[in-house]
Parts: structure tokens; sequence; C-alpha cells
């Protein structure tokens, strides 16, 4: 039972380049949440998917997309990397009724 | 492991001493609370949670404390353990769709 799996665990990007960050959780969760989280700033909301089929905006959505590939699967996508989304990105999920999230391990993401 | 919260307050304890971490949050219409330990290079891993309807929860050698009126949390660890150092976010759920708002954290360091 692998919980929440985030890939690529690490990645370079030059400002302008475009990438997706990949997560899958095998836990039959409902809800799905992408969070950046930067030194002294703790964990941000990015964009959020409630159930399969629907996404929304967190606090701090702007130069980020995201995709709900189906119930597993919720992918986050930078159409045009900047140095200010360095950052270290979680995934997260919740199954319905239950109060805290599984987080993944992370992806840390440097643009250069 | 990445570094996470460079300028974080940081509670020194020594091990077999209790620690306390404190944190305030700021929706009055929170329903629920939780805390996450989060320890170099991992995701944040879930400890204890609290409904607004309650004042006091017990888990292994956690406590959670929740004061509504002066909207402040605390985590307590009884006999503190060298794998107990970490960061500690407490996290409030705001609104629908579970949506968590973290805060900057602390940094416990366990000394022998």
């Amino acid at each position: 039972n692998a919980g929440v799996t985030q890939t690529p665990k690490f990645q370079v990007l030059k400002t302008g380049q475009s990438m997706t960050l990949q997560c899958a959780q095998d836990m039959n969760h409902n809800s799905m949440y992408w969070y950046r989280q930067d030194p002294g700033m703790g964990l941000r909301l990015i964009y959020y998917s409630a159930s399969e089929g629907t996404t929304d905006k967190g606090e701090v959505p702007n130069g980020y997309n995201v995709s709900r590939l189906n119930k597993r699967e919720f992918s986050l996508r930078l159409e045009s990397a900047a140095p200010s989304q360095t950052s270290v990105y979680f995934c997260a999920s919740r199954v319905t009724g239950a109060a805290g999230y599984t987080f993944g391990s992370g992806t840390r993401l440097t643009v250069v | 492991g990445e570094s996470v919260g460079l300028h974080l307050p940081t509670l020194s304890v020594q091990e077999g001493d209790n620690s306390i971490i404190n944190c305030a949050y700021s929706n009055s219409a929170s329903d629920y609370f939780i805390w996450y330990k989060q320890e170099s290079g991992k995701g944040p891993q879930f400890i204890i949670d609290i409904r607004s309807n309650m004042d006091k929860r017990q888990g292994q050698r956690v406590t959670v404390l929740l004061n509504k009126t002066v909207k402040h949390l605390s985590l307590q660890i009884a006999a503190t353990q060298p794998g107990d150092s970490a960061v500690y976010f407490c996290a409030e759920n705001t609104g629908t769709a579970s949506k968590l708002t973290f805060g900057t954290g602390t940094r416990l360091q366990v000394t022998l």
C-alpha cells in the first residue's frame, strides 16, 4: 500500500520551461490537494479537487493548472516556470469524513 | 533534506522532558484543528486532531488543548524522545471541502 506517490522527487527547470508534477493515491480517497512549502511560510494551498471531476483554486493558484485525471490521479502543471515557483510541492489526499490529509513525500523544484 | 523553515521558531527540549508547542489560529469559524509532524525530507504526518466543540483530546504521548476564547491551540508531548525532533505544524479547517490552512511551524529539537 503506497499511499500518496509523487513524481519526480527532484527537478530543475529553466525559466519559461513547462512541466507536470504527478500525484497518485491508492487509498480510494475522494479529495486531493496540491500545496507548496516555502521557508518560513508553512504550506499554502495551490489547487484542490473535492471529488473526481471537480477542481478549485486555493490560496496561490497563479501560474499553475491542475487536472483530476481520475479518482487516483491529480496532476499539477507549470506552463511557464518562474524563479518564484522554486519550492517544495506536496500532494495530499483525504477520504470524505476524515479530518487529516495523507501527504506524499514531496517534489523539490528549482527554477533557474 | 530540504531546508524547511529556515527562520522557524525553535523549541529545544531535553530528552525525557515534556514539550509544549503553541499555535494561534485566525478563523473563529474553523470546525476542527490538526497537528502535523514533518521530519526532514518527508511530507507532513498526521498526529492528532480536535473538533471545535472539544477543549482537550489525548493520544499516545500527545495531548492537544484548544482555547477558543483566545484562539489558541497547543500540542503537549510527554517524555520527549529524539525521534520527536521535527517541525510541527498546526492546521485549521476553513470552509467546505476541508481545505486546511497551515501555520508556519515550530521546530522541536530534542537534546540528549
